[in-house]
C-alpha cells in the first residue's frame, strides 16, 4: 500500500523558516516524480514544486522561486521542502503528492497534510 | 500559465440525481485533464486522469469526457458519500493548474 506521510508544520513568524519531510512506503520511490501542493484556510489547491525521480530537475511556482527548496533522499524515501522568508501568504496544508514516471501524470497518493501558520 | 475555470462553483442535488460539472481550460490541453475529490479535512484523491480514465477502486458511477478545452466530470447517480468537493487539474504543461473548485451539497 502507498503511504505518504507529512511531517514538519507548525507555527513560524513572518520571514522564517520551516522544513517539511515526506516520508514515503509502499512503492519504488526513486521511480516517480514528486510534488508539492498547499491549500491556504477555505481555498482551493495550489501546485508549489516537483521534483523527478533523480533529484536532477525541479521546478517551483513563481510565488515561491527563490523561497522554497525541494530535495529528496531516496535512500531514506524521504521528500522535502525547505521553506525559507516565510510570508502569512504561505499560511497553508502541505500535501506531498506522487505522480508518475512524467512530470505530467495526475497526482494518484496524496500525504495527509501538514499545517504551516505564518504569524506573528 | 493555464487557467481553468470550473462551473458552477457549487451545487445542491439529492441522492440519486444525475450530477455533471464543468472545466474550461484557456487553452488547448489535449486530453491532460484530472479530476480529484476532496472531502472536508481530507487529502484530495484522484478520480478520473487523463479526461476518461477511470482510477482504480474509484466507482463507475464516476465517468469523465472531453479534449482541448471543455471536459465534463458525470456523477450517474449521486450517492451519500459524494458529496464533497471537486477539482480539475491540468497536466498539459507545467505548472499544473486546478480549477477552483466545485461543491456539492445536499439538497
Amino acid at each position: 500500500e502507498v503511504q505518504l506521510v507529512e511531517s514538519g508544520g507548525g507555527l513560524v513568524q513572518p520571514g522564517g523558516s520551516l522544513r517539511l519531510s515526506c516520508a514515503a512506503s509502499g512503492f519504488t520511490f526513486n521511480r516517480y516524480w514528486m510534488h508539492w501542493v498547499r491549500q491556504g484556510p477555505g481555498k482551493g489547491l495550489i501546485w508549489v514544486s516537483h521534483i523527478d525521480g533523480d533529484g536532477r530537475s525541479t521546478t517551483y511556482a513563481d510565488s515561491v522561486k527563490g523561497r522554497f527548496t525541494i530535495s529528496r533522499d531516496n535512500a531514506k524515501n524521504t521528500l522535502y521542502l525547505q521553506m525559507n522568508s516565510l510570508r502569512a501568504e504561505d499560511t497553508a496544508v502541505y500535501y506531498c503528492a506522487r505522480g508518475g514516471a512524467y512530470s505530467s501524470s495526475p497526482f494518484d497518493s496524496w500525504g495527509q497534510g501538514t499545517l504551516v501558520t505564518v504569524s506573528s | 500559465d493555464i487557467q481553468m475555470t470550473q462551473s458552477p462553483s457549487s451545487l445542491s442535488a439529492s441522492v440519486g440525481d444525475r450530477v455533471t460539472i464543468t472545466c474550461r481550460a484557456s487553452q488547448s490541453i489535449s486530453k491532460y485533464l484530472n479530476w480529484y475529490q476532496q472531502k472536508p479535512g481530507k487529502a484530495p484523491k484522484l478520480l478520473i486522469y487523463d479526461a476518461s480514465s477511470l482510477q482504480s477502486g474509484v466507482p463507475s458511477r464516476f465517468s469523465g469526457s472531453g479534449s482541448g478545452t471543455d471536459f465534463t466530470l458525470t456523477i450517474s447517480s449521486l450517492q451519500p458519500e459524494d458529496f464533497a468537493t471537486y477539482y480539475c487539474q491540468q497536466s498539459y504543461s507545467t505548472p499544473p493548474t486546478f480549477g477552483q473548485g466545485t461543491k456539492v451539497e445536499i439538497k
